[in-house]
Formats: structure tokens, C-alpha cells, sequence
């Protein structure tokens, strides 16, 4: 059973800003979101975490409407580099010990 | 302060032969997580284990496969008798506590088996 779902691909250009948003309608009430970051051939990178509402770091923004069931993490002005897999994690509300990966989107950022 | 460790970065085993995978979590941390990662997928949640015991295996195959994560070295991943269908990334994650439902978890730069 699929606890999070994701676009497979987007497009954008350097200088975009780009949104990807990730559904969670089993989300927890004590759950967290966290948005991971991966490059080819490494492991992922923690992006940003949130609880609700909006969370702003040095490299991108999270927004978490009041109902928590979905999530969008905003990355303002991609370059070539921000090239990767994103992932958005939640917790289960049946076995918070089972931590489900979304199948992640693919964000090509072109010149 | 080092981060998550793993070795070897890559392991080639023939069909049948063992393979074992080691984690070194980051300093502080009691937590680690193994991912499988298959060519062109997501990562894949196989079990997550504290200092001398296995929370949650529900994600690992129930034959071949097991983890350990002893009171003193890394956690080790060990695959037995493997088979073409093994060869993947094997990440490792740690995080300092694993109860505030609070997932940041820092990645190692993973093993790629490949199985012959």
C-alpha cells in the first residue's frame, strides 16, 4: 500500500522556480514531512523537515496545508545542479517503525 | 565529525558466494536503517535496528538476507548465497533517536553489489 505519492518526472529551466508536491492521506497526527534530495550514484540528502504551515531553509521552502495531507516543497531559482531524485518521507500510522520512501520525482533542470 | 560510512563502496560476488555490507553510523547516533535501492528505482525499506537489537525486519527478505548491529562496530548486512537478483545500492542511514516519529536520517554513500 503506496503511504505517499509523488510525480515520476518534471521539467523546468535554470532560474525556475519549481514545486513538487507529494500526497499523504494516511499522515499521522505526530508525524513529521521530510524531503530528501538524490544525486546519481549517491545516497540521499536531507532537504528540509516540517510539521505544518511553512518552513523555510537556506535551499528550499515547505508548504503543509492545515489538513497535512499533502506537502509541497518549493525550490526557488533551480540551476543545473539541483539535477535529481526527490523523495518526500511521512510516517505510518499503523507501524511508525516502517518508514516509506515516495517513489520519488525526477527533476531535470535544463539550460 | 564523520558521516555515515560504509564499505566497501562496491563488491562483486559470483552467484552463491556471501556478501557482507558494513555501516558505521555517525558519532552519536544508535539508529541505523538499511535501504535497497534496485537500478532506476526508489529506495526500499528493508530493516532498522538499535545497539544490539532489530526493531523492525518487515522490509528484509526472510531468507538469506539478515542484520546485526553489535554494542561495539558496525551494523553489517549480510546476504547469503546471492543471486543475480541481489545486485543493487545498499544505503545505510543513521539518526540519533528513532521515536520522535521525526525522520532526518543521514545517509551513507552506499555499497553496489554486483552479482556475476
Amino acid at each position: 500500500l503506496a503511504k505517499t505519492t509523488q510525480p515520476i518526472s518534471m521539467d523546468s529551466y535554470e532560474g525556475q522556480e519549481v514545486n513538487i508536491t507529494c500526497s499523504h492521506n494516511n499522515i499521522a497526527t505526530n508525524d513529521y514531512i521530510t524531503w530528501y534530495q538524490q544525486f546519481p550514484s549517491q545516497g540521499p540528502r536531507f532537504i528540509i523537515q516540517g510539521y505544518k504551515t511553512k518552513v523555510t531553509n537556506e535551499v528550499a521552502s515547505l508548504f503543509i496545508p492545515a489538513d497535512r495531507k499533502s506537502s509541497t516543497l518549493s525550490l526557488p531559482r533551480v540551476s543545473l545542479s539541483d539535477t535529481a531524485v526527490y523523495y518526500c518521507l511521512v510516517g505510518d500510522e499503523d507501524n511508525f517503525n516502517k518508514f516509506y520512501f515516495g517513489s520519488g520525482t525526477k527533476l531535470n533542470v535544463k539550460p | 565529525n564523520a558521516g555515515v560510512m560504509q564499505n566497501p563502496r562496491h563488491l562483486v560476488r559470483r552467484r552463491g558466494q556471501e556478501a557482507r555490507l558494513r555501516c558505521s553510523p555517525m558519532k552519536g547516533h544508535s539508529h541505523v536503517y538499511w535501504y535497497r535501492q534496485l537500478p532506476e528505482e526508489g529506495l526500499k525499506f528493508m530493516v532498522y535496528l538499535q545497539k544490539e537489537n532489530i526493531i523492525d525486519e518487515s522490509g528484509m527478505p526472510k531468507e538469506r538476507f539478515s542484520a546485526e548491529f553489535p554494542k561495539e562496530g558496525p551494523s553489517i548486512l549480510r546476504i547469503q548465497q546471492v543471486v543475480r537478483g541481489d545486485s543493487a545500492a545498499y544505503f545505510c542511514a543513521s539518526s540519533p533517536q528513532g521515536t520522535s516519529r521525526s525522520y532526518e536520517q543521514y545517509f551513507g554513500p552506499g555499497t553496489r553489489l554486483t552479482v556475476t
